[in-house]
This record gives structure tokens, C-alpha cells and sequence, in this order.
């Protein structure tokens, strides 16, 4: 079956220090990878994505890298803001068309950041 | 161009009491979504509608009923409330190609229930 796993939180970091949020992945078939976040009291936004073996997604200087030898798309970031607080979730689609699921999100259990100034 | 909103924001229910949950969205998409979030268990798909006039089972149904009224809207329905049910309501839609390709979820400001 599909799945993702991805580090847990909260992660407490200094302003300006360097980010990365674990994330792998099992999934049958070509999936398709996703980095969401929910900042407080809000819906998910796309933070980027990735839809194909060493594609990198990037966004608001976040950077992740789609390894399939590792099963892995980390999330990074050279220098975190106290804005970034938020709740990231890794997320995979896997394209194939399983009994009707196709664009059904497999979600992380989420990684609350919290960023001091 | 509003894009997901969800009614009502915040609900109290007593254990027993049914409610809808409304979902809209103004993107022309034809895939829907319902999802819960609780603490530490991420997000959980509920039900979803691959397009207008269907509707399927996601990770976690029992307990809810759906409809997707039209393109627009897709509810969704608690008939018997239960503590259980106390968590925060996420509508989602997207535009799902027939060839397997979908766009980018976009997510509603969800709504926060507890029932007592």
C-alpha cells in the first residue's frame, strides 16, 4: 500500500538557521510528491512538488528532491523565518488509477515548525 | 474567485445531534474531497467524488454521508454525532484528468467541530 512517513515535531529553530523535514515514502506504481503547509487557523497550501524521479520542487526558498532510490523527498531550507511557522506535511499521489482513486492525497502525520526570532 | 469555502467555521454539537457540513468551490473542478485532521494522525480522507453524480469511500467513512449536490458543492453529513467525531473538516478540490494526471489540491479554511 501507499504511505508516508515524515519526522515528528514540533522542530524549534532560531531565525536564520538551516531546516530539513525528513520524508519518505512506500508506494506502488509512480507517485507523484507533495510538500503542503498549514500555517495557524488556516486550510493546506502547495508549498511544491515533484512528479518524477530527481525532479526538484521549490518555493519561497524550500527546496525538496524527488530520490527514488531512497524512497525520499526532504524538505529544506537555507534560512528559516519566523513566518515559516507552520505545519508542513509530506503528501504522494500515486498516478495509476487504483479502483477510481486517482488524485487521492496519501498525507504525513505533519511536522509542526516553530522558528524564534 | 473565492476558490474552496466551507460552512460553518466553527460548530457544538451534543452527542446524538446531525449537522451538514457544506463544501463549495468556484474552480470548475471536477474532483472533490473531504478530509479530518486530528492531533498526530495527519490527514484522513473521509470521502471523495471523482466527479459530478459519484461518490466513494475514503480511509475513514463510517459515521458520514456525502453528496455532491452539483459541480459546485459537495456536503458532507454526520446523521448521529459521536465524541469520536470531534476534529477539524478539510474540503479539497482539483481537476482529475482521465489520463491519470491531477492538478494541485486546493484546500478550504476547514471547519473546527466538537461534540460534546
Amino acid at each position: 500500500g501507499n504511505s508516508v512517513t515524515q519526522m515528528e515535531g514540533p522542530v524549534t529553530l532560531s531565525e536564520e538557521a538551516f531546516l530539513t523535514i525528513n520524508c519518505t515514502y512506500t508506494a506502488t506504481g509512480y507517485p507523484s510528491l507533495f510538500w503542503y503547509v498549514q500555517y495557524p487557523g488556516e486550510g493546506l497550501q502547495l508549498l511544491l512538488k515533484a512528479t518524477k524521479a530527481d525532479d526538484k520542487g521549490s518555493n519561497k526558498g524550500f527546496e525538496a528532491t524527488y530520490r527514488k532510490e531512497t524512497t525520499s523527498f526532504h524538505l529544506e531550507k537555507g534560512s528559516v523565518q519566523v513566518s515559516d511557522s507552520a505545519v508542513y506535511f509530506c503528501a504522494l499521489r500515486n498516478r495509476q488509477n487504483y479502483g477510481g482513486s486517482q488524485g487521492n492525497l496519501i498525507f504525513g502525520k505533519g511536522t509542526k515548525l516553530s522558528v524564534k526570532p | 474567485n473565492a476558490g474552496v469555502t466551507q460552512t460553518p467555521k466553527f460548530q457544538v454539537l451534543k452527542t446524538g445531534q446531525s449537522m451538514t457540513l457544506q463544501c463549495a468551490q468556484d474552480m470548475n473542478h471536477n474532483s472533490m474531497y473531504w478530509y479530518r485532521q486530528d492531533p498526530g494522525m495527519g490527514l484522513r480522507l473521509i470521502y471523495y467524488s471523482a466527479s459530478e453524480g459519484t461518490t466513494d469511500k475514503g480511509e475513514v467513512p463510517n459515521g458520514y454521508n456525502v453528496s455532491r449536490l452539483n459541480k459546485r458543492e459537495f456536503s458532507l453529513r454526520l446523521e448521529s454525532a459521536a465524541p469520536s467525531q470531534t476534529s477539524v473538516y478539510f474540503c479539497a478540490s482539483t481537476f482529475a484528468s482521465g489520463g491519470g494526471r491531477t492538478d494541485t489540491q486546493y484546500f478550504g479554511p476547514g471547519t473546527r467541530l466538537t461534540v460534546l
